[in-house]
Formats: structure tokens, sequence, C-alpha cells
């Protein structure tokens, strides 16, 4: 089946431009991850979603990042105001349940290039 | 706190050559769950396996072993007879069960390169 899908694989935005990255789950998955993985370094969690209720936010560096999923299955990061250190892969990944007996699955990525 | 420390920057290897990337880990907590992921060039993490902390069995998938030892708190990955398609960039990971602060997200090292030559 189709696995984690996100849009656009490559983005360059000028500082202080608006962003907006998505993530498609996969089909069924309950929870949604975001993680920032800045060049030479691991992931670093941003936030997850259970269904549409946003469970945990600690890892969003600033106010200027914000994230959403209305209906429980398409996510959506949003950037404004973008600075250069911004410029990561921002890294989706569902997984069937929240608990950790649930492996996550990640998409490809969207890198960003603020310039 | 909870961390991972992936201590090899770089690997290389040649071909056929076995090579063990070691992971240690930090945590308070006394069920936790450790994982492993690739990441080749194309960018997307793999998943390679995921160990509770009440099992301290190593595992072994095809040329892959794994030895998790709670004493050390240490999780490593061994390839035997790697090869070429073996390079990739790999993570330790460690998360917490469900209830706790760090509930669902994955705590990752700063990753080991492994090249692999012909």
């Amino acid at each position: 089946g189709a696995g984690v899908s996100q849009s656009p694989r490559y983005k360059v935005a000028k500082r202080g431009q608006d962003v907006a990255l998505r993530c498609d789950p996969i089909s069924g998955h309950v929870s949604l991850f975001w993680y920032q993985q800045a060049l030479g370094q691991g992931p670093e969690f941003l936030t997850y979603f259970q269904n549409e209720a946003q469970l945990d936010k600690s890892g969003l560096p600033s106010d200027r990042f914000f994230a959403e999923r209305p209906e429980g299955s398409v996510s959506t990061l949003k950037i404004q105001r973008t600075q250069q250190e911004d410029s990561a892969v921002y890294l989706c990944a569902s997984s069937l349940g929240l608990a950790v007996n649930y492996e996550q699955y990640f998409g490809p990525g969207t890198r960003l290039t603020v310039t | 706190a909870q961390k991972v420390t992936q201590a090899q920057t770089e690997i290389s290897v040649v071909e056929k050559e076995d090579v063990t990337l070691d992971c240690v880990y930090e945590t308070r907590d006394t069920t936790y769950y450790l994982f492993w992921y690739k990441q080749p060039p194309s960018g997307e993490l793999v998943f390679l396996i995921r160990r509770n902390s009440f099992d301290e069995q190593n595992e072994i998938s095809g040329r892959y072993s794994w030895n998790f030892q709670k004493s050390t708190s240490s999780f490593n990955f061994t390839i035997t007879a790697s090869q070429v398609v073996d390079s990739a960039v790999y993570f330790c990971a460690l998360s917490a069960p469900h209830g706790s602060s760090n509930t669902g997200k994955l705590i990752f090292g700063q990753g080991t390169t492994l090249q692999v030559k012909p």
C-alpha cells in the first residue's frame, strides 16, 4: 500500500516568507508526528497528533511554527516569517496507535531552504 | 532526561567486512523501547527493529544482529558481511511508553554514517 507522502519535496523560501508543508499519512493511521532534521543531525521531535487532537507540541521551536490536522488525516506544518535557522528537512511519520508498540513510518521529508 | 549517543560519526569498511554500530542511551524510565532506523541517500527513514526494555535477548535478522545490554545501557547493531547497499546513515532511537512525559515521540542519536566500499 501507499506509504507516508510529503509535499513539496523541496522548498526554497526567502527569509520572512510563510511556508506550508503537507503530510499524507498511511490510511488508517491514528498517530502523526512531525520531526525536524538539521544537516548532519538526527531528527528532533516537533509535535504529534492523535487523530485531530494535537497532544504534544513541546518540540515546536517558536510560535512561528504551527501544525494542524483538522480531519484526523492530512496534516500541515506551517512556518511563519521563515528564518535561516529554519532550514532543515521536515519529516512526517505516522503509526497505527500512540503507544510505542506501533512503529513509526516516515515519509521522504521536505527539504526547506531559507535564503 | 532521555538521551541517545552514537559516538561513531563515520565508519568506512570494505565489502564483506563485519561492522558494529554503537548506541548508548540514558533514561530514567523502567519501561522503554529502543529502535534502529536506516536513512539511505534518498532520505526516507526505514524502520529496522524495535526492542522493549524487558527483552534482552539478542536478535538476528539475516545479516543484521542486535545486542541489547541493559547493564551498560547499550543497544549495538552489527552488520555481517557488509554490502555496498548497506551504505547509509543509521540512527538509534529511544522512546518511553504511554503515560510518561515522552509518550510516543522518538529521541534520536546523531547517527552513524556507514560507507561500504566495493
